[in-house]
């Protein structure tokens, strides 16, 4: 069976500073991986996907997550944070259907 | 691009009535889902649709709940009675293929159940 794990439902850093959401998953078999985000009122808009090429996942909006198999983790990153990237931030892994973490909330400090 | 869409974006409906939400998937996509967030919490799966019929339904997803295609555009998630429980976003979305390809999410339509 696959999952996501989200450590951290809120997460704050002042504007300019990195960007660090994590996400572990469980999976029996290789995963798929994706980070989604979700700005107020809106539908989930994929960021980045991992689908086994490389290791390293550049995303939308300066985003991108690295890939661990020895962690079993997935963690998104930006080395700079700007207000616009204030959102809920969604990751998820494929098996019969896609599997969500619980998100985890970003707060931008100016 | 092309993208999913719902309506309407907001249904407010009585309890014990029947609602239907609206979604027109991508043109060449072939796997239709639909999932619910209530305020504040995870985005839940509800069911999955492919080549006309069910291929996965939640817990969630119980007789209340019912999903067709009735035409080769459209795809619709009714709630036969509703329940103050129900009141949430729900989400439809695609995709062209399962495992490796992502999912293309509309904007939601807004459920509130008084």
């Amino acid at each position: 069976a696959q999952s996501v794990t989200q450590l951290g439902s809120h997460v704050s850093v002042s504007e300019g500073a990195l960007v660090l959401l994590r996400c572990n998953y469980s999976s029996s078999v290789p995963p798929y991986l994706f980070w989604y985000v979700q700005y107020p009122n809106q539908g989930l808009q994929l960021l980045l996907k991992y689908t086994s090429a490389a290791t390293l996942v550049k995303g939308i909006n300066g985003f991108e997550a690295e890939f661990k198999k020895s962690e079993t983790s997935f963690h998104l990153t930006k080395p700079s944070a700007h207000m616009s990237d204030a959102a809920e931030y969604f990751c998820a892994v494929t098996g019969n259907q896609f599997y969500f973490g619980t998100g985890t909330s970003l707060t931008v400090i100016p | 691009e092309p993208e999913v869409t719902q309506t309407p974006s907001h249904q407010v409906t009585q309890m014990g009535q029947e609602v239907i939400l609206r979604c027109v998937p991508i043109s060449n996509h072939l796997y239709f889902y639909w999932y619910r967030q209530i305020l504040g919490q995870k985005v839940e799966f509800l069911v999955s649709f492919y080549n006309n019929e069910i291929s996965e339904k939640s817990e969630i997803f119980d007789d209340q709940f019912s999903v067709e295609r009735p035409d080769g555009s459209n795809f619709t998630l009714k709630i036969r009675s509703t329940k103050l429980e129900d009141s949430a976003m729900y989400f439809c979305a695609s995709t062209d293929r399962v495992l490796d390809s992502p999912l293309h999410f509309g904007n939601g339509t807004r459920l509130t159940v008084t």
